[in-house]
């Protein structure tokens, strides 16, 4: 298997921009999670999904920010508009879900993001 | 909720040192635990985890980990770091919730000089 895959790796945006963040979980893993990662803050969840569905959205900072999950094999983190405070390195994991009694973690490799 | 400390925030040390990274959990109820390392400029990559059994838990590069329930514990050991070693280890522990979220601590950054 491939692993997590993010996309882009880095990017690099004006202030006011949108942008939109790409993620494919591993396949048969039914859990997603999307981190933003800070030296200010650390590793914060944003927002997480089980069966395509979010569960809870109480990390993801302000409206600018939305998650969507459209299918089990992609999901898609947009930030409108950006500012200069959401350079980071946002990450997806995946898991098996509920049922499996497994809650290993796997995470891609990132996306650094960079607002001017 | 669950919540994880990790009360060393840098550590530093020699080559051949020995190593333990604490770690604490609040959930008192059936929890798995895992220790997470991050290269610089890499991703998580799990380094060990706990989920039932022998509370002493082996992982990759000669990590280990104990899990005490009583104290609420899940501390990192290596008995000789490596320079490779060189790091940012995180905690991480299941909380209430089935559905698979990790509660993580605020990370262990460990500087090892040759």
């Amino acid at each position: 298997d491939a692993g997590v895959i993010q996309s882009p790796r880095h990017e690099v945006t004006e202030m006011g921009q949108e942008v939109t963040l790409r993620c494919k979980p591993i396949s048969g893993h039914n859990s997603l999670f999307w981190y933003r990662q800070t030296m200010m803050r650390g590793l914060e969840l944003l927002i997480y999904f089980n069966n395509n569905v979010p569960i809870d959205d109480s990390g993801m900072p302000e409206d600018r920010f939305s998650a969507k999950m459209p299918n089990a094999s992609f999901s898609t983190l947009k930030i409108q508009p950006s500012e200069p405070r959401d350079s980071a390195v946002y990450f997806c994991a995946s898991s098996y879900g509920p049922g499996r009694g497994q809650s290993e973690q796997y995470f891609g490799p990132g996306t650094r993001l960079t607002v001017t | 909720a669950q919540s994880v400390s990790q009360h060393n925030h840098h550590v530093i040390l020699s080559e051949a040192a020995s190593l333990e990274l604490g770690c604490n959990y609040s959930y008192g109820g059936t929890v798995n635990l895992f220790w997470y390392v991050q290269y610089p400029g890499q991703h998580l990559q799990l380094l060990l985890k706990y989920f039932s059994g022998d509370p002493l838990v082996k992982g990759i590069k000669g990590f280990e980990a104990e899990f005490i329930k009583s104290k609420f514990s899940f501390n990192l050991r290596k008995p000789s770091v490596q320079w490779s070693d060189t790091a940012e280890y995180f905690c991480a522990v299941t909380g209430g919730s089935t559905l698979g979220r990790l509660y993580f601590g605020r990370g262990t950054q460990l500087t090892v000089w040759p």
